[in-house]
């Protein structure tokens, strides 16, 4: 167990639809993470939290947003959502930017 | 730019030693970390490499060469559950972001 929780593990929706994935990172970690996986590709970096403030972007698409709340724990909104969304969503947590990520275990979107 | 290669993938016999490749060209470099991901669960971190030299962990190494901008991470005595994807990520730290390779899939066979 990493001690960062992810919620919720699973999730199916359809297209068209807006969901939120949340993330709490272990306790005292100060910089949260969000990567993208699809099926059999590398982790793609979606966005960086520090601290309640957005560090780095990666390729985040429009239609998805994300924030940190001042308890440092963090959600990841998608909206408008496609069939190509559907992937495993990681959530890391470490104590600062460019320290060792600890990941939760995930949610897997499914859009059908 | 940044770019970070690894092989997609490789095969190795149960019992034996397996090299996995990365190379990187980044802005900066504040360190490379290498991670275990098994098919559908979490990365789970595996060995931190940031002066050149080789850092050893049990059945796993892990070797950096700054100046070529090159790693390598060792598997020794390779066990069936060492069957995985092994990430490699450089902290670029212009930003600190890390930047990962797309990953090698390691397949061990009996």
């Amino acid at each position: 167990d990493s001690g960062v929780t992810q919620t919720p593990k699973h999730l199916i929706t359809a297209t068209g639809q807006r969901v939120t994935l949340r993330c709490s990172p272990r306790s005292g970690d100060l910089s949260v993470y969000w990567y993208q996986q699809s099926l059999d590709q590398g982790l793609q970096f979606l966005i960086q939290y520090y601290n309640g403030e957005e560090r780095a972007k990666g390729n985040i698409l429009e239609r998805f947003s994300a924030q940190q709340f001042p308890d440092l724990h963090s959600e990841l909104n998608l909206s408008s959502l496609e069939l190509g969304d559907s992937a495993l969503y990681f959530c890391a947590s470490g104590p600062r930017p460019g320290d060792e990520a600890f990941f939760g275990q995930g949610t897997r979107l499914t859009v059908v | 730019g940044q770019n970070i290669d690894q092989p997609t993938e490789m095969t190795a016999t149960e019992g034996a030693i397996v090299q996995i490749n990365c190379t990187y060209q980044t802005s900066g470099f504040n360190g490379l970390f290498w991670y275990q991901q098994h098919a559908g669960e979490a990365p789970t971190f595996l060995s931190y490499n940031v002066l050149d030299g080789l850092e050893e962990k049990g059945r796993f190494s892990s070797f950096l060469s700054r100046s070529k901008g090159y790693s390598y991470l060792l598997l020794k005595e390779l066990q069936m559950k060492d069957s995985a994807s092994y990430l490699c990520a450089v902290n670029e730290d212009s930003n600190y972001q890390l930047i990962w390779g797309a990953g090698t899939k390691l397949i061990i066979k009996p």
